[in-house]
């Protein structure tokens, strides 16, 4: 059974710029989710994507934007990035949303510095 | 608005000792409470996790204990190890939607030898 995979694994960039953040599932989970976990805080819900629509949204501005693709791999797009983003981006994946299996499976995260 | 918050921060045991991390919540519609442990440069892993219609689950040497009404649950490492040193987070989530995790803050445990 393959976990969930992250990359890159470290990203510095500058205010302003761009970003793009992968995940791949684990095997036999289609829904994903994102999390953005600030140093020294718990994870905070981004949104998440179930049959490549957004399924669900935390309280994150417009320019956090996202995409699930037919094999149930995600990205994670941060526009217009701000100093307060630099954080540590999780991906989880789970069984799909309602069937009774809670459990969500995180990946080791990307780690995003912005300058 | 902080929907779980999490004590203590930080906790440092013992070899041996117990170690007990305090949650509480607000929103009275969450009805799956999981632990996650997370190790420096990992994501979290799910270590333990109880729904309110029971009021302790144990899991070899960790256990939930749940108070629905006082809206508190609590995580209980007996025979603390070194190994046990990481972060711990409480979370809740309302089951059926988009199931998202709300996180507490985090407790960081040290365990001394």
């Amino acid at each position: 059974e393959t976990g969930v995979t992250q990359s890159p694994t470290h990203l510095i960039k500058t205010r302003g710029q761009q970003v793009t953040l992968r995940c791949s599932s684990q095997s036999g989970h289609n829904t994903v989710s994102w999390y953005q976990q600030a140093l020294g805080q718990g994870p905070q819900f981004i949104f998440q994507y179930y049959r490549e629509e957004e399924n669900g949204r935390g309280n994150f501005p417009p320019r956090f934007s996202g995409l699930q693709f037919p094999n149930y791999s995600s990205e994670l797009n941060v526009n217009a990035l701000e100093l307060d983003d630099s954080a540590l981006y999780l991906c989880a994946s789970s069984a799909p949303p309602g069937t009774g299996s809670n459990e969500q499976f995180f990946g080791p995260g990307t780690r995003l510095t912005v300058l | 608005q902080q929907q779980v918050k999490q004590s203590p921060q930080s906790l440092i045991v013992q070899k041996g000792g117990i170690s007990i991390i305090n949650c509480a919540y607000e929103n009275t519609a969450f009805d799956y409470f999981p632990w996650y442990q997370q190790f420096p440069g990992k994501g979290p892993a799910l270590l333990i996790a109880i729904r309110p219609d029971v009021s302790e689950k144990k899991e070899g040497r960790f256990t939930i204990s749940f108070n629905k009404s006082a809206k508190q649950f609590s995580l209980h490492i007996m025979d603390s190890q070194p190994g046990d040193s990481a972060t711990y987070f409480c979370a809740a989530t309302i089951q059926g939607g988009s199931e998202k995790l709300v996180f507490g803050k985090g407790t960081k445990l040290t365990v001394n030898p």
